[in-house]
């Protein structure tokens, strides 16, 4: 059984482009969960998806970030026209239950 | 507002040796609470997890206590090796309906041979 995919691992974007990040949950698991990590900083939560649903985006900046989770393919945050204080890593989790899974993260670089 | 400080923030100790790491939460309702192991560059990796009714739980060489009176945890890594340098993060979910764990910064651990 697969664990939680990620990809890409690394991404590096010019100020003002898009970013797309992909999320690949475990076999059998219909809870995603996106965090962002900045350096030296605890993860902190973003967005709580299950299929073709939002369920809580509390943690989500209002612009230019979105996610999505359809009934089929990968789980996606997307940032648009991205600054350099979006730089961080991106990780997701997914679960079946209360137990998360976590991938091996996305590092975004905002040259 | 929920929560979780761990310390200390950064700790080294020799190969073969003993350490306890600490983690003081104010989430309330409580749900759960989970250890987590992240190599660098790596995700998280749980270690363990404990909820109310649970005071200790075992992972190998690791071993977590919860006092849910308190609101205090701690992992205690014995024989410590090479492979255990990381950073270990506390995490901590409230029950209640709502499902947003709170992340603890992490404590660094570097063991040296």
């Amino acid at each position: 059984n697969a664990g939680v995919m990620q990809n890409p691992r690394h991404l590096v974007r010019r100020r003002g482009q898009e970013a797309r990040l992909r999320c690949s949950p475990m076999k059998g698991h219909s809870h995603v969960y996106w965090y962002r990590q900045l350096p030296e900083e605890g993860l902190k939560f973003m967005v709580y998806l299950q299929k073709e649903n939002i369920i809580d985006e509390s943690g989500m900046p209002k612009e230019r970030f979105s996610a999505e989770f359809p009934k089929e393919g990968p789980s996606i945050l997307r940032i648009q026209q991205v600054v350099r204080g979006d730089s961080a890593a991106y990780f997701c989790a997914s679960s079946s239950d209360y137990e998360q899974y976590f991938g091996p993260g996305t590092r975004l670089t905002v040259t | 507002k929920n929560q979780v400080e761990q310390s200390p923030q950064s700790l080294i100790i020799l190969e073969g040796k003993n350490c306890t790491l600490q983690c003081n939460y104010t989430v309330s309702p409580f749900s759960n609470l989970r250890w987590y192991k992240q190599d660098t560059g790596r995700g998280p990796v749980s270690l363990t997890i404990m909820t109310f009714s649970e005071n200790t739980k075992s992972n190998g060489r690791y071993t977590a206590t919860l006092d849910a009176d308190t609101k205090q945890s701690s992992l205690h890594i014995t024989a410590s090796q090479l492979s255990d340098s990381a950073s270990y993060i506390c995490v901590v979910s409230p029950s209640g309906g709502s499902y947003i764990p709170t992340f603890g910064r992490g404590t660094s651990l570097i063991v040296h041979p």
